[in-house]
């Protein structure tokens, strides 16, 4: 089964620098989707930026970016130029494109402060 | 586009009644959706998963008799928590994905804001 990973529960930045989040994941399938979501204290899920797995360039949305690592099996996630609204919990997802699942394994999450 | 709502939004009811929870996907055909369940300060837990038509397909340990999930259109889908107890408050969100190509992205979940489910 797979596995995904968020090792910081917490993580605080200044606004307008950048701010790193890393995930790692588990798995023996070679054709995946990567995703970060990001819930505000609204609570709403909301998509940030998603990686398909078999594309080797790094997945960007305006000022958030990934660091796509297949062989390491990582997908850490940059945000530059933080703003306030970026305070926020953010869950790293794994999807499977093999067998039919739709399933989502998600990460513990970490929690982003961002400091005025 | 993508969007996903859920009613109510909040909900407080008393214990041994039932309540039902719907998920609609506003500006795309649902092919599948999604139920989560989430505690404080902690990750989602997927609960159930539907298919427009068919029957849910339940997490290991999620009682099917307690909470009932039907699929009965490309845009809604209810979840019914029955009898109702303490322990299931809780926040209570959906999700929904498409396989049509529409407007949205194909094979990503988008989620509802949830509904936060106190039983007293």
């Amino acid at each position: 089964a797979q596995t995904v990973t968020q090792s910081q529960p917490e993580m605080s930045v200044q606004e307008a620098e950048t701010v790193t989040l890393s995930c790692t994941y588990d798995t023996s399938e070679s054709d995946y989707y990567l995703f970060w979501y990001k819930q505000p204290p609204s609570r709403q899920m909301i998509l940030v930026i998603r990686q398909e797995a078999y594309k080797q360039q790094n997945a960007t949305e305006n000022r958030f970016s990934v660091n796509f690592q297949k062989a390491a099996k990582s997908f850490s996630l940059k945000i530059s130029d933080s703003q306030l609204g970026d305070a926020a919990m953010y869950f790293c997802a794994y999807r499977s494109r093999q067998g039919g699942s739709e399933k989502l394994v998600f990460g513990k999450g970490t929690k982003l402060t961002v400091n005025p | 586009g993508a969007v996903v709502s859920q009613h109510p939004s909040r909900v407080i009811c008393k214990s041994g009644t039932s309540v039902k929870i719907e998920c609609r996907s506003l500006d795309f055909q649902a092919t599948t959706m999604f139920w989560y369940r989430q505690f404080p300060k902690q990750s989602l837990m997927l609960m159930a998963t539907s298919n427009e038509g068919s029957k849910a397909t339940y997490e290991q340990g999620v009682e099917k008799d307690k909470f009932l999930i039907n699929h009965a259109s490309l845009t809604l889908s209810t979840l019914t928590v029955t009898s109702a107890h303490p322990e299931d408050s809780s926040f209570y969100i959906c999700s929904a994905t498409t396989k049509k190509g529409q407007k949205v992205s194909t094979d990503t979940q988008y989620f509802g804001p949830g509904t936060r489910l106190t039983v007293l």
